[in-house]
């Protein structure tokens, strides 16, 4: 399968706290995005992160990038309640597809 | 609009009875997706088109399942005969097309279909 794959399926932490989300992965890639859902609805654009590149800031959001273990990490620093939601990492091959894993359900408690 | 749009957000249609659902990109914006997104699961890509070239068509599930892109804008999936494993939202996405990192996609509210 070429999707990612995210690890945990399911977070649940306290407002204030930080949460990491890791994404795993099979193939050669041309970047990894990372994407929230919140309501089983449509997808909202996070970061991308090139392969060529090792971290990326936006905001809260840390991204990282480890291309030889093929993984990412996905950290939200000082959570919101707001900030519960479904995140998923989308792998981009050279076939200008997304490959999409099954998502982590965060739940900030507040 | 400044966004995607999909047409209709909810949908329930009865077992055997045909679906089309409808998808507006972002204006100026080559590249097209379809997606299925089945309940409490990650997206499971359909279709994908780019400008003119022929879809990539990989996705579809079956051959009950088609869809057009006419003059390079508006989107119709098509689902004939639904099943009640048809149920799940559709989304569509647009992006510049571009890939290589500039394939960002930028999602509409999705359709959910329901099949009675």
């Amino acid at each position: 399968s070429q999707q990612g794959e995210e690890d945990p399926q399911a977070l649940s932490i306290q407002e204030g706290e930080n949460a990491t989300m890791n994404c795993s992965y099979k193939t050669s890639i041309n970047n990894l995005q990372w994407y929230r859902q919140n309501s089983g609805r449509g997808l909202v654009h996070l970061i991308l992160i090139r392969s060529n590149e090792r971290e990326k800031h936006s905001g809260r959001l840390r991204v990282t990038l480890d291309t030889s273990k093929k993984s990412s990490s996905l950290l939200i620093t000082a959570s919101r309640a707001a900030d519960t939601a479904s995140y998923f990492c989308a792998i981009e091959t050279g076939a200008n597809n997304l490959f999409f894993g099954t998502g982590t359900r965060l739940t900030v408690i507040p | 609009g400044a966004g995607v749009s999909q047409s209709p957000s909810n949908k329930v249609t009865e077992k055997g009875k045909d679906v089309e659902l409808r998808c507006d990109p972002i204006s100026g914006h080559t590249a097209l997706y379809w997606y299925r997104q089945s309940l409490g699961q990650g997206l499971e890509f359909l279709i994908y088109f780019q400008g003119n070239s022929a879809p990539d068509k990989s996705g579809l599930p079956s051959d009950r399942f088609s869809a057009e892109r006419t003059g390079g804008s508006v989107s119709t999936l098509t689902i004939q005969r639904t099943q009640q494993e048809d149920s799940a939202v559709y989304l569509c996405a647009s992006s510049l097309g571009q890939g290589g990192g500039q394939g960002t996609q930028y999602f509409g509210p999705g359709t959910r279909l329901t099949v009675l």
